[in-house]
């Protein structure tokens, strides 16, 4: 089974410009979840795809930050225009129920953002 | 809402020595908790997760955390350190099996 995974690995663009980060989560997985890293401080959420509608958006930081998940396959993460704070590194995971564990996020390698 | 605070940014011990990572939680309601490991240049990666069916929790690797709700603790513990575990640990914590909110990570050397 294939894991998350996420594409690019890296990016580096300057303030003011457009990236869009992709996931695609592992096959099966109605649940889809954002999170970010920036140095030094925790891990946090950002949002939680249901197939394709969002469940959760508590955690955008704010509307330069735009989430889709079409068809409830990938999805999709544009930061526009970037500034220099959304430097971090951006995780995704996706969950399936398991009659052991229950519910199990599986994350993805991240992309590793840096606005300069 | 549910907080994680993890006591030690980085732990140092020697190769053969106990693993031991400090982790509580505040949580309103039962949580579920859980432990991540990040390998350098990995994703991370679950070592174990706590679901109230016992409060003892078995992992890969070696690895177990026991929940201690009076302490509101979840600690995780290795009886001895390979270099192979050199990476960073996350706990973190979870309410009706949903986002999960992290703590800060402890960075974890093995000293040869």
């Amino acid at each position: 089974e294939a894991g998350v995974t996420q594409f690019p690995s890296h990016s580096v663009i300057e303030k003011g410009q457009t990236v869009t980060l992709r996931c695609d989560p592992i096959s099966g997985h109605d649940n889809l979840y954002w999170y970010r890293r920036v140095m030094g401080k925790e891990i946090k959420f950002l949002l939680h795809f249901v197939k394709e509608s969002k469940q959760d958006e508590s955690g955008m930081p704010n509307n330069r930050f735009l989430a889709e998940r079409t068809g409830g396959t990938y999805s999709t993460l544009k930061v526009q225009p970037a500034e220099l704070e959304d430097s971090g590194v951006y995780f995704c995971a996706s969950s399936r129920w398991d009659r052991a564990l229950g519910e199990t996020q599986y994350f993805g390698p991240g992309t590793r953002l840096l606005v300069l | 809402a549910q907080s994680v605070t993890q006591l030690g940014s980085h732990v140092s011990v020697s190769e053969g020595a106990l693993v031991l990572l400090r982790c509580n939680y505040s949580s309103s309601v039962p949580p579920y908790l859980f432990w991540y490991v990040q390998y350098p240049n990995q994703g991370l990666q679950l070592l174990l997760k706590y679901t109230s069916a016992a409060t003892l929790v078995k992992g890969i690797n070696g690895f177990e955390a026991e929940f201690k709700k009076s302490e509101t603790s979840f600690h995780l513990t290795k009886p001895s350190a390979h270099m192979s575990d050199a990476a960073e640990y996350f706990c973190a914590v979870s309410v009706r099996d949903e986002k999960l909110t992290f703590g800060t990570g402890t960075r974890l050397t093995i000293i040869p």
